[in-house]
């Protein structure tokens, strides 16, 4: 069973930093490119950012290009999110999802929420 | 960078009917296109990718069409556990996906 547990989220002051973790498990993690996507409180959903299996390929939303960084430890089964600069509306709950053959999400965790505020 | 638009924000439909959602693509995207469920408090599920296929475990009454910028969900009979939120997602580039701002179907 494909199992994705997200860690990490809190509290953040505008402009401060969160790394969001996600713990793979249930399948060759190493063979599946990883995404995040988040969901601001009551509203839809916006994808955020995307790696490929091996980590030579990463792709952001404009919203948060130059912010944020992905990145994936193979070896650990293990999906990661840099937050940088926070912004108030950064504020969401957070999914980590598994990409099928690059393209469509097929699985999903349940979340982790940040929030900002001073 | 492809806009999706859902064209209904709110779907009323009583049990036992059937639900039509649309979807649409600001250009093409061929197939590649999802469908999600979301119930409150939950994170979404699959239900259909490649505009048509059905994912692993999701009901027959459950039904995908469309192609190049024009999409359907259909739910054939409505049942209790399908009032939820649904998303349609575009995926043309790899690893680069769009969502639409979702149809919220609810009880008449």
């Amino acid at each position: 069973e494909v199992q994705l547990l997200e860690s990490g989220g809190g509290l953040a002051q505008p402009g401060g930093s969160l790394r969001l973790s996600c713990a793979a498990s249930g399948f060759p993690f190493s063979s599946f490119a990883m995404t995040w996507i988040r969901q601001a409180p009551g509203k839809g959903l916006e994808w955020v950012s995307a790696i490929s299996s091996g980590s030579s390929n990463t792709y952001f939303a404009d919203s948060v290009k130059g912010r944020f960084t992905i990145s994936r430890d193979n070896s650990k089964n293990m999906l990661y999110l840099q937050i940088n600069s926070l912004r108030a509306e950064d504020a969401a709950v957070y999914y980590c999802a598994r990409v099928v053959l690059g393209y469509y999400v097929d699985s999903w965790g349940q979340g982790t929420l940040v929030a900002v505020s001073s | 960078e492809i806009v999706m638009t859902q064209s209904a924000a709110t779907l009323s439909v009583s049990p036992g009917e059937r639900a039509t959602l649309s979807c649409r693509a600001s250009q093409s995207v061929s197939s590649n296109l999802a469908w999600y469920q979301q119930k409150p408090g939950q994170a979404p599920r699959l239900l259909i990718y490649d505009a048509s296929t059905r994912a692993t475990g999701i009901p027959a009454r459950f039904s995908g069409s469309g192609s190049g910028t024009e999409f359907t969900l259909t739910i054939s009979s409505l049942q209790s556990e399908d009032f939820a939120v649904y998303y349609c997602q575009q995926y043309n580039d790899w690893l680069l996906f769009t969502f639409g701002p979702g149809t919220k179907v609810d009880i008449k």
